[in-house]
């Protein structure tokens, strides 16, 4: 049972646009979300994160919009830059500082 | 560099055998995770440690265990390995009060 989704595979966008990426979620008791980016042959790095009780939380060039009633989440990036190319995984957690349920992933290409 | 140490990164390794991945969290976080990826998939949670004790399982296999020491770094042993074995396991480290969890680079496990 996959209790968060990405549902987009891959997404393609044109360098200085602005990439959307998706993720919903089942479990209602999820109460903060993450964003990570991985990088072939690397661990994921964290991007944003957002709780529960906020419904947008902005860092630079990354956003993070939640939509509780809706069960989901995206990350804007604005402008897109070719080094945002990589995958971009959500993650949810029930709590602080425990275990993260991860979605499949999206990679993300910035076409230059 | 995320401060997480993972060792080995590569580890190939025949049907049967046995392997121990070791982690180093960054320096104070007490909070210790272990997970798993496979080909194509997103990050399936194994198990977390908190200041040595375990705190949290998912879903780790029988011949899978891990342990966290007094000095908090944490190894985890897998046995009687099976091909469907290999995968990417990642530790990951976090303080375990609020703060996003930090990810390693990594053990690529190849079962032949």
């Amino acid at each position: 049972d996959q209790q968060v989704k990405q549902n987009s595979p891959s997404l393609s966008v044109q360098e200085g646009r602005i990439s959307i990426l998706n993720c919903d979620y089942t479990n209602s008791m999820f109460d903060y979300f993450l964003w990570y980016k991985k990088y072939p042959a690397e661990g994921p790095t964290f991007l944003i994160s957002i709780s529960s009780i906020k419904d947008k939380n902005e860092d630079g060039r990354f956003t993070v919009f939640l939509n509780k009633s809706a069960k989901h989440l995206s990350l804007h990036i604005v402008p897109s830059q070719p080094g945002d190319s990589a995958v971009y995984f959500c993650a949810a957690s029930v709590g602080y500082g425990n275990k993260l349920v991860f979605g499949a992933g999206t990679i993300l290409r910035v076409k230059s | 560099d995320s401060g997480v140490t993972q060792t080995p990164k590569h580890l190939i390794t025949a049907t049967g055998q046995r392997v121990t991945l070791r982690c180093s969290p960054r320096s104070g976080d007490l909070s210790v995770y272990w997970y798993q990826q496979s080909l194509d998939q997103g990050l399936q949670f194994l198990i977390q440690y908190y200041n040595g004790e375990e705190r949290a399982k998912g879903n780790i296999l029988e011949r899978f265990s891990a342990q966290q020491f007094p000095d908090l770094h944490s190894e985890l042993n897998l046995s009687s390995l099976e091909l469907g074995d290999s995968a990417l396991y990642f530790c990951a480290s976090s303080s375990g009060g609020g703060t996003e969890a930090f990810f390693g680079q990594g053990t690529r496990l190849t079962v032949v």
